[in-house]
């Protein structure tokens, strides 16, 4: 069965510098999808970046990367040159894709918090 | 602006009672999941629908139901409630059911049952 860990439940990050999120995932499918999701304290769930299994580079959407490293199976979220405005949860979560898509699996989160 | 829609945003019922949430997909998405966010048990699938037809379930309980009208917008009926459903229910949606991009979240309906 799928599953996906985040070791921090919260972190601090010092205004315009970089952090990183962790998430490592546990699957027996060898396609699978892996996404960070953002939640502000509004609630919303607000997809951030997308990464394929199969895919050979790194993701990147503007000041989030996702760094991926297939056989540490983690896939850990880095956010570069922090605002105040990232401070939320953020979701690592995963899909499985070899037989047509599963529901997204979550795990618990990391509330980041941006320190001005 | 995700594209999808829920209703209400806010609900607040007495126990026992019985609630229905909506949900409209992106327009042309085939495939609706819904999910629970609660204190304890984080984000849990609840249950998807593909054109209409029960895909797939997860711990969803026998009090709450669900079904994919032929618009393709979804219902989650959830009855008996009891303190502990009190929680953030989001519907996502995406378009098919082999690809791989994200699901598109609503902005979920925050339950409170008293």
């Amino acid at each position: 069965a799928q599953k996906i860990t985040q070791t921090q439940p919260g972190m601090f990050v010092q205004e315009k510098e970089a952090v990183t999120l962790d998430c490592t995932y546990d699957t027996s499918d060898q396609s699978y999808g892996l996404f960070w999701y953002k939640q502000p304290s509004s609630g919303e769930m607000i997809f951030l970046i997308y990464q394929g299994s199969y895919d050979e580079q790194n993701a990147t959407e503007g000041r989030y990367s996702l760094n991926f490293q297939k056989a540490r199976k983690s896939a850990n979220l880095v956010i570069s040159a922090s605002q105040l405005g990232d401070s939320a949860m953020y979701f690592c979560a995963m899909r499985e894709v070899q037989s047509g898509n599963t529901p997204l699996v979550f795990g618990k989160g990391t509330r980041l918090s941006v320190i001005a | 602006d995700s594209g999808v829609t829920q209703t209400p945003k806010h609900l607040i019922t007495a126990t026992g009672q019985r609630v229905t949430l909506r949900c409209s997909p992106r327009s042309g998405d085939l495939s609706v999941y819904w999910y629970q966010q609660s204190l304890d048990q984080g984000l849990q699938f609840l249950i998807q629908y593909y054109n209409g037809e029960e895909r797939a379930k997860g711990n969803i309980l026998e009090r709450f139901s669900a079904q994919q009208f032929p618009d393709l917008h979804s219902e989650l009926n959830l009855s008996s409630l009891e303190l502990g459903d009190s929680a953030l229910y989001f519907c996502a949606s995406s378009p098919t059911l082999v690809d791989h991009t994200e699901a598109f979240f609503g902005q979920g309906t925050r339950l409170t049952v008293v």
